[in-house]
């Protein structure tokens, strides 16, 4: 099984900043790697697939890069309702499909 | 926008038996897979396991096989998670999701059912 982690496990940002997010596959996963948002009370929602294509309806301050092991979601300029917590994903190999822990990104 | 429709939130005791359900638009039950994920108590997402409803093929994790039973039934667009005995500890929001089983990511998601299990 592939194993997913993610740091920071908290982000203090401020309104207006990047952020930038980490996480690291513990084999590689090529580029099959996704990134989710989910919000309070929300159920999570599609943000980037193939490491670096938004998906439909994604807005472009939200970007993903990174092959193999390594990956980055940046988020270039934070809004109000981009305050969550952010989970990737591999696909590469499966099942099972995992997930990493997740970032909760927070207000500064 | 396409959705997943999922059933309402369940409360049981331990020992029950329960049954939720995921309901969607035709193309994804054609040609996608149908996953669950659970969502413990302020935790992470968990991946349970996948089917494809096709033709059936079901895969588990293997913490979670032996203990869930996913289904699904293609002439009505349901896919189905089920437990023969619950325990305190399958209490969680539980998501279902769409998967096209190659380079395109789990979407789209289901509202979630949250199950609540206690004496």
């Amino acid at each position: 099984e592939i194993v997913m982690m993610q740091s920071p496990g908290t982000l203090s940002v401020s309104p207006g900043e990047r952020a930038t997010l980490s996480c690291r596959a513990s084999q590689s996963v090529s580029s099959h790697l996704a990134w989710y948002q989910q919000r309070p009370g929300q159920a999570p929602r599609l943000l980037i697939y193939g490491a670096s294509t938004r998906a439909t309806g994604i807005p472009g301050r939200f970007s993903g890069s990174g092959s193999g092991t390594e990956f980055t979601l940046t988020i270039s300029s934070l809004q109000s309702e981009d305050f969550a917590v952010y989970y990737c994903q591999q696909y590469h190999n499966w099942p099972p499909l995992t997930f990493g822990q997740g970032t909760r990104l927070e207000i500064k | 926008e396409v959705q997943l429709v999922q059933s309402g939130a369940e409360v049981k005791k331990p020992g029950d038996s329960l049954k939720i359900s995921c309901q969607g638009p035709g193309h994804i039950f054609t040609y996608n897979w149908i996953g669950w994920v659970r969502q413990m108590p302020g935790k992470g997402l968990e991946w349970m396991g996948i089917i494809y409803p096709g033709d059936s093929d079901t895969r588990y994790t293997p913490s979670f096989q032996g203990h869930v039973t996913i289904s699904a039934d293609k002439s009505i667009n349901t896919a189905y998670l089920q437990w023969n005995s619950l325990k305190a500890s399958d209490t969680a929001m539980y998501y279902c999701v769409s998967y096209c089983g190659g380079d395109c990511g789990l979407d789209p998601w289901g509202q979630g059912t949250l199950v609540n299990v206690s004496s």
